[in-house]
């Protein structure tokens, strides 16, 4: 019979090492772009956002690329911790204004940090 | 409040029965928008408010859906004769402005039986 759900891709870790989770966005004229952390049973969190006019940006542990060619959103995760262990995902805003405001989220990615 | 608010933060209701999910956004936060989350899957957009604009309710899956949001503040989202199907996680989220940071609450288990 026909999957009525999708499995959230997942991305097993060693402590320690860096993570990449990538994003595929869907309209090239979104100009605004953040990823979230979602642990179990909470509201996604804000890590770390992006405008179009950029293509790199760091936090703390965090890296965010963007290209815009393909389409294409990273985070990156240095020396991942065992905390870090969430799904992830990445949404895309088409910036200010009117009826082009809204988020629209990716499907999500699951890290697994392994102690 | 500091953050968003959502109440309840469980609901289980009887199949056929209309439930009502509030939340109440971050103060001064123009855009407000509803999400839902079913078990382990992504968060599917259901209707975004900005201002006194007209709402975009492109995401509601039915008729049965509706939402509101009164003096720019608190929303209303309404489930018309609950199905079983209706079961998820509802997330609010708000943002000072469109394309700047959304913040969620931690959202509405509602379990339809």
């Amino acid at each position: 019979g026909e999957s009525v759900g999708l499995h959230l891709p997942t991305l097993s870790v060693q402590e320690g090492d860096n993570s990449i989770i990538n994003c595929a966005y869907s309209n090239s004229a979104s100009d605004y772009f953040i990823w979230y952390k979602q642990e179990s049973g909470k509201g996604p969190q804000f890590i770390i956002d992006i405008r179009s006019n950029m293509d790199k940006r760091q936090g703390q542990r965090v890296t965010v690329l963007l290209n815009k060619t393909v389409k294409h959103l990273s985070l990156q995760i240095a020396a991942t911790q065992p905390g870090d262990s969430a799904v992830y995902f990445c949404a895309e805003n088409m910036g200010y204004g009117g009826s082009q405001g809204n988020l629209i989220f990716g499907k999500g990615t699951k890290l697994s940090v392994k102690p | 409040g500091a953050g968003v608010s959502q109440s309840p933060s469980n609901k289980v209701t009887e199949k056929g029965k209309d439930v009502e999910l509030r939340c109440d956004p971050i103060s001064g936060h123009t855009a407000l928008y509803w999400y839902r989350q079913s078990l382990g899957q992504g968060l599917e957009f259901l209707i975004y408010f900005q201002g006194n604009s007209a709402p975009d309710k492109s995401g509601l899956p039915s008729d049965r859906f509706s939402a509101e949001r009164t003096g720019g503040s608190v929303s209303t989202l309404t489930i018309q004769r609950t199905q079983q199907e209706d079961s998820a996680v509802y997330l609010c989220a708000s943002s000072q402005l469109p394309g700047t940071e959304a913040f969620f609450g931690q959202g509405t288990r509602l379990t339809v039986v």
